[in-house]
């Protein structure tokens, strides 16, 4: 029973880039969550996706910022043109949806290095 | 001051001994939950606690939320050596869509053994 798996865990990337950024959510999930964590911080929301939807991108960056979760395979947060700024490390989570008062089960992140 | 404020930033203490950490939050809220969150992972579900509950029990670990003070505490009794990591409050606002989360800073705890 796998739990939410996040790819790659650990990138590096120069300025100016594309930042790939896969999660695959746990079976039976159709929610996924995507936050950004920098150092001795706590989470920050970036966006919420159902399967082929965006239902909230409040957290998102306007520019060079995108993520999907399509039909069929894993939710991906796109970066182009990544700056210094982008390093941190981006967590997805999931849940059923079923209502407001179900856990989040997370992934172990991807570590965004920009040279 | 940020939605979901832990307090302290820090706390170190003994093996056996017990860790109390606290959170507030300003608006009004669906549920609290409690994180955890060692070096280097993602976050594991420790806890949650809807705004109709007042206290909740797991194992070693015992939430409290005061919904007219708007705070909660994470106790964990005879603490031990593992439980050294990084413990987060999330708030699930009502105005918020699905299970958005809304994060604390964060305490740090070390448990010396």
């Amino acid at each position: 029973n796998a739990g939410v798996m996040q790819n790659p865990r650990h990138l590096v990337r120069r300025r100016g880039q594309e930042a790939r950024l896969r999660c695959s959510p746990m079976k039976g999930h159709s929610h996924v969550y995507w936050y950004r964590q920098l150092p001795e911080e706590g989470l920050k929301f970036m966006v919420y996706l159902q399967k082929e939807n965006i239902i909230d991108e409040s957290g998102m960056p306007k520019e060079r910022f995108s993520a999907e979760f399509p039909k069929e395979g894993p939710s991906i947060l796109r970066i182009q043109q990544v700056v210094r700024g982008d390093s941190a490390a981006y967590f997805c989570a999931s849940s059923t949806g079923l209502g407001g008062n179900q856990p989040q089960h997370f992934g172990d992140g991807t570590r965004l290095s920009i040279l | 001051s940020q939605q979901g404020e832990e307090d302290p930033q820090a706390l170190s203490i003994q093996e056996g001994e017990n860790a109390t950490m606290n959170c507030s939050y300003k608006t009004s809220i669906n549920n609290l939950q409690w994180y955890r969150q060692n070096s280097g992972r993602g976050l594991v579900h420790l806890i949650l606690i809807r705004s109709n509950e007042r206290e909740k029990h797991s194992g070693r670990l015992r939430v409290t939320l005061d919904t007219s003070k708007k705070s909660s505490s994470l106790l964990i009794t005879a603490s031990r050596a593992a439980d050294t990591a990084s413990y987060f409050c999330a708030t699930k606002l009502e105005e918020t869509s699905g299970s958005r989360l809304t994060f604390g800073e964060g305490t740090q705890l070390t448990v010396n053994p």
